[in-house]
């Protein structure tokens, strides 16, 4: 049963314009999320992350909104651009870290210009 | 700081041979975990190994195996390759135990054939 989902494989942006990403999970105990990007050929390059007990965090043009009560989270990008083209994972840790992250399938994002 | 460092990046087996992958951590990283990436599952957490010791270890047969030596450097093991075991293995080092941030290689490209 998979915890961390992902329901939208795929997202196409006009460049300029807001990416968000959305992200659901299951588990309450999950206590810290992190979001990473990856390009073909390389690993995942990490991103952003938000603990449990805060609601926003912000990284420049990345944000990440964390809505406990639903379960979900989402990644806004503004101003998205060409080179932020890559596919998106949403990962959850369960309390402690533990080393193990919980990963959604990812959203494939196309920025175009 | 160099990144981390996974060699081989490719590599073609025989089912049931053996393979061995090995990862070099972000220098001052003491945790290495391993994942393993296919289109069907996504990435899944295979085990964590910190000082010398597997710390958490996935839902994944015992034909899996780790060890990590006193440098921080990890190899994975597989034994008795089957076709399912191909896939995009991907090491992932954190500077302590149970750390949120994971920072991923450029992964194994591993084909049994």
């Amino acid at each position: 049963d998979q915890q961390v989902k992902q329901n939208s494989p795929s997202l196409s942006v006009q460049e300029g314009r807001i990416s968000i990403l959305n992200c659901d999970y299951t588990n309450s105990m999950f206590d810290y999320f992190l979001w990473y990007k990856k390009y073909p050929a390389e690993g995942p390059t990490f991103l952003i992350s938000i603990s449990s007990i805060k609601d926003k965090n912000e990284d420049g043009r990345f944000t990440v909104f964390l809505n406990k009560s639903a379960k979900h989270l989402s990644l806004h990008i503004v101003p998205s651009q060409p080179g932020d083209s890559a596919v998106y994972f949403c990962a959850a840790s369960g309390p402690g870290g533990q080393g193990n992250l919980i990963f959604g399938k990812g959203t494939k994002l196309s920025v175009k210009p | 700081k160099a990144g981390v460092t996974q060699t081989p990046r490719y590599l073609i087996k025989t089912r049931g041979q053996q393979v061995t992958l090995s990862c070099s951590p972000i220098s001052g990283h003491r945790s290495v975990s391993w994942y393993q990436q296919t289109p069907g599952q996504g990435l899944q957490f295979l085990f964590e190994y910190f000082s010398e010791t597997q710390r958490n270890k996935g839902n994944f047969p015992g034909r899996f195996s780790g060890r990590q030596f006193s440098n921080s450097r990890s190899e994975m093991n597989v034994s008795t390759l089957e076709l399912g075991d191909s896939a995009l293995y991907l090491c992932a080092s954190s500077l302590v135990q149970g750390a949120y941030e994971q920072y991923f290689g450029p992964g194994t490209r591993l084909t049994v054939t």
